[in-house]
């Protein structure tokens, strides 16, 4: 079964940074592209970041592209948001995704903004 | 960048209607088009890929269809179960997602 499990969120002045990770199980990971997509509170889904399968091709999106890194380990099957010069419009629930349709989905982590 | 646009912002429809959600591209993206079911409280679920692949274990009362710039995501017979927010997804050039349509009961 495929399972794509969050975390590192939480409350963050703004400015500050963190870390997201993103652990995978039940596929090869290392075969597949991986996204990270966030939505804020009551808003609709915002792509932010795609990383390829060995990490040759990365992609952000304008609103985070500069503050946000995306990253993955292989060998630990895990996928990262590093997020700094944080604002208070990337308040929301940041999900991990497959690539290959967004096919599957963690159930994604939230991340709170705010002094 | 491509925007996508869907219509209505809001539905609301009984129960065993047909009901029809709209999606528009602001440039071609051929058939790169996904549609996505999201819940209350709930991670999306794939519904829909590459425009009219029904994705596996969902029901056959959807379906979707389009090419271009046009497309429209269909519930033939309207269910309880069906209540959520529903996305569309372009992936031809980038990655961009719609709006949302919020389908209620009336």
């Amino acid at each position: 079964e495929v399972q794509l499990v969050e975390s590192g969120g939480g409350l963050v002045q703004p400015g500050r940074s963190l870390k997201l990770s993103c652990v995978a199980s039940g596929f090869t990971f290392s075969n597949y592209g991986m996204n990270w997509i966030r939505q804020a509170p009551g808003k609709g889904l915002e792509w932010v970041a795609y990383i390829s399968s060995g990490s040759s091709y990365i992609y952000y999106a304008e609103t985070v592209k500069g503050r946000f890194t995306i990253s993955r380990d292989n060998a630990k099957n895990t996928l990262y948001l590093q997020m700094t010069s944080l604002r208070s419009e990337d308040t929301a629930l940041y999900y991990c995704a497959r690539q290959e349709q967004l096919r599957y989905w963690g159930q994604g982590v939230m991340v709170t903004v705010s002094s | 960048d491509i925007q996508m646009t869907q219509s209505p912002s809001l539905l609301s429809a009984s129960v065993g209607d047909r009901v029809t959600l709209s999606c528009k591209a602001s440039q071609n993206i051929y058939k790169y088009l996904n549609w996505y079911q999201q819940k209350l409280g709930e991670a999306p679920k794939l519904l829909i890929y590459y425009t009219n692949s029904l994705q596996t274990g969902i029901p056959s009362r959807f379906s979707g269809s389009g090419s271009g710039t046009d497309f429209t995501l269909t519930i033939s017979s309207l269910q309880p179960e069906d209540v959520a927010t529903y996305y569309c997804y372009q992936y031809n050039s980038g990655w961009t997602f719609g709006g949302g349509t919020k389908l209620e009961l009336k």
